[in-house]
């Protein structure tokens, strides 16, 4: 079953506001990934982080790889509407190959 | 666009009936993945395949059969649907082991 707790599980907020969603799990990852799911289509990458500790941006948003490795976060700033969706994290640990184990997902709702 | 296509992208079938789910890729990469997404569930992981003719169980596994005979396609069967069945199934992709998935666009399966 989930090994991953993403929280929270949705997220109502004003256009321009910053949003902080997180995942943390009992069991040492050596990869973590955040998806956004728009409605009617696939999941797609916005972040993957491979070492603990390690910080990256890709436009507004921030990712963090914790450095217990049983956790990460992920920030979005200045929300805009076009970020409404379902956001994904996912974790690979060392001991399931290419396997992603994935959270529940953090439905965003951004009001204009 | 992004290499990777399922089909059909809805299907209706009655309990009983067995079902096979296409998926195809033009990227080359070796592993590929069905999940299933369901409420309250987030991605669970059907099966998976690390080459041809190389499978294996996922989290979710029973009820589903799958085979790749070449690298490009991925084929998910239901042997006889039943209602439990009904779900969003994706396909994923991976170059790597190290690497972040690239997610199909979904087929909708409903079991009357």
């Amino acid at each position: 079953g989930q090994q991953l707790n993403q929280s929270p599980q949705s997220m109502f907020i004003q256009e321009g506001e910053d949003v902080s969603m997180n995942c943390t799990s009992s069991s040492i990852f050596n990869t973590w990934l955040w998806y956004k799911q728009d409605p009617g289509e696939g999941p797609v990458l916005l972040i993957a982080l491979y070492k603990a500790g390690e910080l990256t941006s890709n436009g507004r948003l921030t990712a963090q790889f914790g450095i217990t490795r049983k956790d990460s976060f992920l920030n979005i700033s200045a929300s805009i509407p076009s970020d409404v969706g379902i956001y994904f994290c996912a974790g690979q640990r060392e001991t399931s190959g290419s396997r992603l184990t994935f959270g529940e997902g953090t439905q965003l709702t951004v009001n204009p | 666009d992004a290499g990777i296509t399922q089909s059909p992208r809805h299907k209706v079938t009655e309990t009983g009936t067995p079902v096979t789910l296409r998926c195809h890729q033009t990227e080359n990469h070796r592993y590929m993945y069905w999940y299933r997404q369901d409420p309250g569930h987030g991605l669970r992981l059907i099966h998976y395949s690390y080459g041809v003719k190389d499978t294996d169980k996922g989290e979710v596994s029973d009820g589903y059969s799958v085979s790749r005979s070449k690298t490009e396609d991925f084929l998910l069967t239901l042997e006889s649907a039943t209602s439990s069945q009904t779900s969003v199934y994706f396909c994923a992709i991976s170059e790597d082991r190290d690497y972040g998935y690239t997610f199909g666009s979904g087929t909708r399966l409903t079991v009357v």
